[in-house]
């Protein structure tokens, strides 16, 4: 099945600052990336999500890039502040409605 | 609308007891998930249900895990004869019957085994 791995597993980063997490998918048949987030004590949500037909899409002050042939996407978060500290989980969908998730990445803005 | 709804959304039981958690999905959404996360982890997969076919069960750990869709709505997850490796927050999701449609989460339910 698919497996996903997140790097770096904590990240701290000054306010202000860009944020990225990189993850690493197996399935080469996987062609959906959603990435969630989870505040402390809270659900995860949906914050962006890619397709493969797609190699960056941007939301705001995040952006997701796919790299198909390396098998890799990534996270992007620009000017970041004291609200994005949370974890961040990666996850990869086969078109079969089921995804294999990432183990999360930490992410701590320092004000 | 209404989000994902959990219930309880903490348990507290001895280990060796039955537990059943519960899920009440998105109305209109036919595709439902139970994962767990234990602490610090990630979102480990157990189970998914989609409309009227068999779910997939292949993620759960062991036979002491079960779960039920009732008409496509509710769902029950229930753990028998709990250990304390049982003990993590068990995440209900449903998203529409979509093509990588986005999954919605409920709060969870936090179980604790002792």
């Amino acid at each position: 099945g698919e497996n996903v791995e997140q790097h770096p597993s904590t990240l701290s980063v000054q306010e202000g600052d860009s944020a990225v997490i990189k993850c690493t998918y197996s399935d080469s048949a996987s062609n959906y990336f959603p990435w969630y987030k989870q505040e402390l004590g809270k659900r995860p949500q949906l914050i962006i999500d890619i397709r493969s037909n797609v190699g960056e899409k941007k939301d705001q002050r995040i952006a997701v890039t796919l790299n198909k042939t390396a098998k890799h996407f990534s996270l992007h978060i620009t000017e970041t502040q004291p609200e994005d500290s949370a974890v961040y989980f990666c996850a990869a969908g086969d078109g079969n409605n089921r995804l294999a998730f990432g183990k999360g990445n930490q992410v701590v803005v320092i004000p | 609308g209404a989000g994902v709804s959990q219930s309880p959304s903490n348990k507290v039981t001895e280990k060796g007891k039955d537990v059943e958690l519960r899920c009440d999905p998105i109305s209109g959404h036919t595709a439902l998930y139970w994962y767990r996360q234990s602490l610090g982890q990630g979102l480990e997969f157990l189970i998914y249900f989609q409309g009227n076919s068999a779910p997939d069960k292949s993620g759960l750990p062991s036979d002491r895990f079960s779960a039920e869709r009732t008409g496509g709505s509710v769902s029950t997850l229930t753990i028998q004869r709990t250990q304390q490796e049982d003990s993590a927050v068990y995440l209900c999701a449903s998203s529409l019957n979509r093509d990588n449609s986005p999954l919605h989460f409920g709060n969870g339910t936090r179980l604790t085994v002792t």
